[in-house]
């Protein structure tokens, strides 16, 4: 079958930096996204790698090898506002071209 | 202002009873989805659509069904309402260009409480 593996829960404190790992099992592989959830709040796009390496933005950045079939998502200078779920997404040739979802990885961040 | 609505935003509804979830968009996005999201878990796909007049199943289409006459609306409807229905319901859409960057944009999600 299909999936994805995220940590259930990470805990950091303000100002430290943190990552969400994410291993895959897909049939066939075009991209590793990543997307933020506040609670009562709808999923937002945050970070997308097609090819191996680092894509930075902001304070965010997103890693991806392909050989692996892994990826994560690290944030730096911590903030409370970043204490959401981030979800992994894979967009798989052997689902239609459907994303398949983690299960998502709660941050919970301590002052 | 471009984006993606669902109606309504929250319902309650008797077992039994027929419902339809609302989702337009206005990106002109060719591909739109309807996912359910149970209290603390990930997102489930139901149905998707690849394109205006296509429909496909997801990972949990029973008792849903779904139509997509033209590019912009794409309702759900629960023929007959149960319990295990209630959930959040978000909608989706993209571009489904396989090998690009196709972000999804969620509409702000239907919270349905079936009774």
């Amino acid at each position: 079958g299909q999936s994805l593996e995220q940590p259930s829960e990470v805990t950091a404190v303000e100002g430290a930096i943190v990552q969400i790992n994410c291993t895959y099992q897909t049939s066939g592989f075009y991209g590793l996204s990543w997307y933020q959830q506040h609670d009562g709040g709808a999923p937002t796009f945050l970070s997308y790698n097609a090819l191996d390496g680092l894509e930075e933005t902001g304070r965010f950045s997103s890693f991806l090898s392909r050989s692996d079939s892994y990826g994560y998502l690290l944030l730096q200078e911590l903030q409370m506002k970043d204490s959401a779920s981030y979800f992994c997404a894979v967009r798989a040739s052997g689902s239609n071209y459907q994303l398949i979802w983690g299960a998502g990885t709660k941050l919970i961040i301590k002052p | 202002i471009a984006g993606i609505t669902q109606a309504p935003t929250s319902q309650i509804l008797a077992a039994g009873r027929r419902m339809t979830l609302r989702c337009t968009q206005d990106m002109r996005h060719n591909a739109m989805y309807w996912y359910r999201q149970d209290l603390g878990l990930g997102l489930r796909l139901i149905h998707y659509s690849n394109t205006a007049g296509t429909t496909g199943k997801g990972e949990v289409p029973d008792g849903y069904s779904v139509s997509r006459a033209n590019t912009d609306d794409f309702p759900l409807t629960l023929a007959s309402a149960v319990p295990s229905q209630t959930s959040v319901y978000f909608c989706a859409s993209s571009d489904s260009i396989p090998g690009l960057n196709t972000e999804a944009f969620f509409g702000q999600g239907t919270r349905l409480t079936v009774v």
